[in-house]
Order: structure tokens, then C-alpha cells, then sequence
């Protein structure tokens, strides 16, 4: 069975620090994508970065940054120079094809980052 | 504003009702997903339907059921509640069956508390 691990449950930090939130995953697919996901106390789920299995290049959208190492099955997720408004629980998922060739998402813990100001 | 809709958003009921939890996906899209969100389970996969079949099952209870009328909107019906169900329940569309290779878009969630 697939599984993601967010080992950390949760974080507080200052405002302007950089944090790092780890996810570890487990497949047996060659062919997975794993993705992120903040959810905000408001509630709704917001999407925040997809990437292939085949990909392992580095990503940076502002002050987010995603670093996915096949060698370690990890797809870490760093906000540099945090601000309040990131205070959110951030879920790292992994796709998992089942039967028929449906896929769903297998959600890890989350982790709830708090920025204080 | 993800496109998907859910009603209603908030829901309190008594042990031993029956509700029914409503969403509608984005224009276009023909999967339908629905999560179970609880303080101890995290976010569990319940079920999911491609163009009005049932394609996917995960931890859905038997007192739950769903399904995906022609319109492509789908309703979660929940039964005989117990305490432990309250929950955020949240629905997610994609436009395909193997979706992920796209995107998957979530409602805000219908919270539901069961007194």
C-alpha cells in the first residue's frame, strides 16, 4: 500500500523565518505524482504544486520551494522568509492508480505551521 | 473559487439521522471525488465516480453511499450518524478518469457535526 509520512505535526515560527516541511512517501509505481496542499483556517483546500515522478527537478514559486528526491522517496516543501498569512496546515499527497486505472490522492497527516508575527 | 460547489457548508444533526451532502464539479469535469476529513483520521478517500459509474472505493462505511446523477453532480449519503462522523467532508473534481496527472479541484468542504 502506498503511504505518506509528514513525521512533523506541527511547527511555529517567527515571521521571516524559513521552515521546512518534510514529506516521505512509499510506492511501488513507477509512475506516481506527488503534490502539495494548504489548507488555511478557513477551511478549503488549496492546491499548490503537482510533480511527476519522472521530474526531479527543483522547484521555486516565490517564496515556496519544493525539493523532490527520488533517492530518498522525499518531496520536501520550503516557505523562505515566512509571513502570518502562511499560517495553514500544509497536506503532501501521493497518487495512487488503482484497478480500472482510476487514481485517487492518499493524503499524509498534514502539518500545521503557525507564523507568528 | 476552485469551480466545485458544495452544499450545504455547515450541517448540525442528531445521532441516528440521515443526511445528504451535494456537490457539483467544475464545467467539464466527470470525476467526482469525496474526502472524509476527522481531527484523528486526517484526510481519508471515501469514493469516487467517473461519468455517473462508481470507479473507486476507499474507507467508506457501509451507512454512507453516494452516486453521480447524469447532470455529473453527485450526493453523499450519510445514515444512522454517530458521533464519530462528524467530519469535513470535502468533494473533488478532475476532468478524467486518471485525473491526476492534472489537477485535482476540492470544494470548501460541508462541515458536518452530529450532536
Amino acid at each position: 500500500a502506498q503511504k505518506v509520512t509528514q513525521a512533523q505535526t506541527e511547527i511555529s515560527v517567527v515571521e521571516k523565518e524559513d521552515v521546512t516541511l518534510d514529506c516521505v512517501y512509499e510506492t511501488r509505481d513507477t509512475t506516481y505524482y506527488l503534490f502539495w496542499y494548504k489548507q488555511p483556517p478557513s477551511g478549503e483546500l488549496v492546491f499548490l504544486i503537482r510533480r511527476n515522478s519522472f521530474d526531479e527537478q527543483n522547484e521555486i514559486s516565490g517564496r515556496y520551494s519544493w525539493n523532490f528526491q527520488k533517492s530518498t522517496s522525499s518531496f520536501n516543501f520550503t516557505i523562505t522568509a515566512s509571513q502570518v498569512v502562511d499560517s495553514a496546515v500544509y497536506f503532501c499527497a501521493l497518487s495512487e492508480v488503482e484497478e480500472g486505472g482510476s487514481e485517487k490522492l492518499v493524503f499524509g497527516k498534514g502539518m500545521k505551521l503557525t507564523v507568528n508575527p | 473559487d476552485s469551480g466545485v460547489t458544495q452544499t450545504p457548508k455547515h450541517l448540525i444533526t442528531a445521532t441516528g439521522q440521515r443526511v445528504t451532502l451535494r456537490c457539483s464539479p467544475r464545467s467539464g469535469d466527470l470525476s467526482v471525488y469525496w474526502y472524509q476529513q476527522s481531527l484523528d483520521q486526517g484526510l481519508q478517500f471515501l469514493i469516487q465516480y467517473y461519468n455517473g459509474e462508481e470507479r473507486a472505493k476507499g474507507n467508506i462505511l457501509e451507512r454512507f453511499s453516494a452516486q453521480q446523477f447524469p447532470d455529473l453532480h453527485s450526493e453523499l449519503n450519510l445514515s444512522s450518524l454517530e458521533l464519530g462522523d462528524s467530519a469535513l467532508y470535502f468533494c473533488a473534481s478532475s476532468e478524467g478518469l486518471a485525473g491526476l496527472n492534472g489537477e485535482l479541484f476540492f470544494g470548501e468542504g460541508s462541515r458536518l457535526t452530529v450532536l
